[in-house]
């Protein structure tokens, strides 16, 4: 019920290409999802967020695809460039009160975009 | 620059010593938190701090403590750590726990246990 399902765990893809990550969930209580962007030693950054009445956002090259019947998002990176080469979390929040707005993270995805 | 200051950046300590984390955010937040990332594991949310009150402890070992003493700071104590303790340790911070508001997050401290 509270994991949320990341895939692939790795991408490569050729620049000026189209990056997809996907993440799936369970647990219906879930309100706000938001994408993290990860470089080597640094802390995550808030890239984009949705919710779940949305069903697509989209900054720039990045596009959030929602579909809340299927419990499933996922992250489009538009012109992928070599600066794109991070690791991306996608996670969900519990809005049920007792969980405290817990964030619930996917494992990652380790894209390297090849010049 | 994120606003969240992590120290120190790396930290080796034998499974003996006591040591602690310290973070700090400029960012006027009233949430902290405190996350384990290991290598192929999702971060693993370990304790949270809303207005100075902890309103979450995942299941953490004791030898993990947390202190608040004020919304700018943020402490983990460890004491008497285990080799599996060795991972990245993020803190982040938000403007409250309950609301959509994003977690802004430092760059972390390594940890590493001999």
């Amino acid at each position: 019920q509270q994991q949320v399902k990341q895939s692939p765990q790795s991408l490569i893809v050729q620049k000026g290409g189209i990056s997809i990550i996907n993440c799936a969930y369970e647990n219906t209580a879930f309100d706000y999802f938001p994408w993290y962007q990860q470089f080597p030693g640094k802390g995550p950054a808030l890239l984009i967020a949705i919710r779940p009445d949305v069903s697509e956002k989209k900054e720039g090259r990045f596009t959030i695809s929602f579909n809340k019947s299927a419990k499933q998002f996922s992250l489009h990176i538009m012109d992928s460039q070599p600066g794109d080469s991070a690791t991306y979390f996608c996670a969900a929040r519990d809005a049920a009160y007792n969980q405290g707005g817990k964030l619930i993270f996917g494992q990652g995805t380790e894209l390297s975009v090849k010049p | 620059e994120t606003g969240v200051t992590q120290t120190p950046r790396h930290l080796v300590m034998g499974m003996t010593n006591k040591k602690s984390l310290k973070c700090e955010q400029h960012l006027g937040h009233n949430a902290m938190y405190w996350y384990k990332q290991s290598a192929k594991k999702p971060l693993e949310l370990m304790f949270v701090y809303n207005f100075k009150e902890q309103t979450e402890n995942n299941s953490v070992p004791s030898r993990f403590s947390p202190e608040c003493p004020n919304s700018s700071h943020l402490f983990l104590h460890l004491h008497t750590l285990q080799p599996e303790d060795s991972a990245l340790y993020l803190c982040a911070s938000s403007r409250d726990a309950y609301s959509n508001q994003p977690q802004h997050f430092g760059d972390g401290t390594r940890l590493s246990i001999l």
